[in-house]
């Protein structure tokens, strides 16, 4: 398969603890993606993370790159009721516009 | 308001009937795909178009077909060949802005049911 792979497959947690998602993918990169999708609906793009950067942030979210390990992370602070939603990576191969997706995290946080 | 439409949200189909979903953007992106997700599963690509009238077989290409007569439009068609075709269809588009691929905006999806 060449889909990349997630884990933990689904996380639960309380309101106010962190989140932490794990994403591994087979090939050499462009970029890698995280996406966020509410159950029954599209995906909405949430961070890009370049070959070349090791960490990113945007507000609540903190997504980092080990290309040496095909991995990256991404982590969820101070969570939310409202953050509860699968979760996806999904990695641009170099030289491609083909994007592979993770299996996705399905997180669920109480409030 | 810009953004991707697919069209139509829920679609039922009777074994052996062929079915068109649409899937319309008004983003000027030159780049579209078509994904199926089935229940509790990540996104699988079936099909992509970095151009207008051209598109490459992703994944799971077998048993669906595509065209690209206009970049605002990539219309997937389910034929009977697909054996398992209930599923929930994504389709999504992207920029190559200064050659960088960027990221893939998505439609609500379209679920298929047959019956």
């Amino acid at each position: 398969s060449q889909q990349g792979e997630e884990d933990p497959q689904a996380l639960s947690i309380q309101e106010g603890e962190n989140a932490t998602m794990n994403c591994s993918y087979k090939t050499s990169i462009n970029n890698l993606q995280w996406y966020r999708q509410n159950s029954g609906r599209g995906l909405v793009h949430l961070i890009l993370i370049r070959s070349n950067e090791r960490e990113k942030h945007s507000g609540r979210l903190r997504v980092t790159l080990d290309t040496s390990k095909k991995s990256s992370s991404l982590l969820i602070t101070a969570s939310r009721a409202a953050d509860t939603a699968s979760y996806f990576c999904a990695s641009l191969g170099s030289g491609t516009y083909k994007y592979i997706f993770g299996t996705g995290t399905r997180l669920k946080v109480l409030a | 308001d810009g953004g991707i439409t697919q069209s139509p949200k829920y679609l039922f189909r009777k074994e052996g009937q062929n079915v068109t979903l649409s899937c319309e953007q008004n983003l000027n992106h030159d780049a579209m795909y078509w994904y199926r997700q089935d229940p509790g599963q990540g996104l699988r690509l079936i099909y992509y178009s970095q151009i207008v009238n051209d598109f490459q077989k992703g994944d799971i290409a077998e048993g669906y077909s595509v065209s690209r007569e206009k970049k605002e439009s990539f219309p997937l068609t389910v034929t009977s060949a697909q054996k398992n075709p209930t599923a929930f269809y994504l389709c999504a588009s992207s920029d190559r802005t200064s050659g960088t691929t960027n990221e893939q905006f998505f439609g609500p999806g379209t679920r298929l049911t047959v019956l």
